[in-house]
């Protein structure tokens, strides 16, 4: 079946600390790939996605590259900066299926 | 704007009562969603909808109940049946339910407290 991975949190950085947010996946296909934000008390928003192999997808200086042959979708930033305190998940969609997040992974990042 | 609302944004009620969650979305969407977030865990699904008239059990449906008799509605009942309430729930679109690349939109969430 499918399923998602990630790093278990919380993390806490300095600010301009460098971000690695690890996620693996299980599919069964080739499934598209995502990263969502959640702010304190709100929804889930969109932060990146990547729909096949070696895709690179990029918003806000986050990044993440969809690695079929590690079934890896590691989530990056340079330099991180307050108000990137959140809470990131990481899920993936395949045609047919349903969705499947990850179980978030807290960052909080100090001045 | 296009998006999803969902109302009240807090709703507090007693041990015992049904309370129903608004979701309206003005995305088009056929394919709606509702999950439910518990402090430092994932999501869960609860029930998801294809398209109008129709809708599905997710993976804890026990003492839920949803309807969507229109596009851009997917009301979720809580019940009496349910029996830990308090959490927060999220309602989400897709354009399809399978649609593979296309993401999902999410609402701001209801925080639900059951005194």
């Amino acid at each position: 079946g499918n399923s998602v991975t990630q790093m278990e949190g919380p993390v806490t950085l300095s600010e301009e600390a460098f971000l690695t947010i690890n996620c693996t996946y299980t599919a069964t296909g080739y499934p598209s790939l995502f990263w969502y934000v959640q702010y304190p008390g709100e929804g889930l928003q969109l932060l990146l996605k990547a729909t096949k192999a070696d895709d690179k997808g990029s918003n806000k200086g986050f990044e993440a590259t969809y690695r079929k042959e590690t079934t890896s979708f590691h989530l990056e930033k340079g330099s991180v900066q307050v108000s990137d305190s959140a809470v990131y998940f990481c899920a993936l969609s395949e045609t047919g299926n349903q969705f499947y997040f990850g179980t978030g992974t807290s960052l909080t990042v100090i001045p | 704007d296009g998006g999803i609302t969902q109302s009240p944004k807090y709703l507090f009620r007693k041990e015992g009562q049904n309370v129903t969650l608004s979701c309206e979305q003005n995305l088009n969407h056929d394919a709606m969603y509702w999950y439910r977030q518990d402090p430092g865990q994932g999501l869960r699904l609860i029930y998801y909808s294809q398209i109008v008239n129709d809708f599905q059990k997710g993976d804890i449906a026990e003492g839920y109940s949803v309807s969507r008799e229109k596009k851009e509605s997917f009301p979720l009942t809580v019940t009496s049946a349910q029996k830990n309430p308090t959490a927060f729930y999220l309602c989400a679109s897709s354009i399809a339910f399978s649609s593979g690349s296309y993401e999902q939109f999410f609402g701001p969430g209801t925080r639900l407290t059951v005194l």
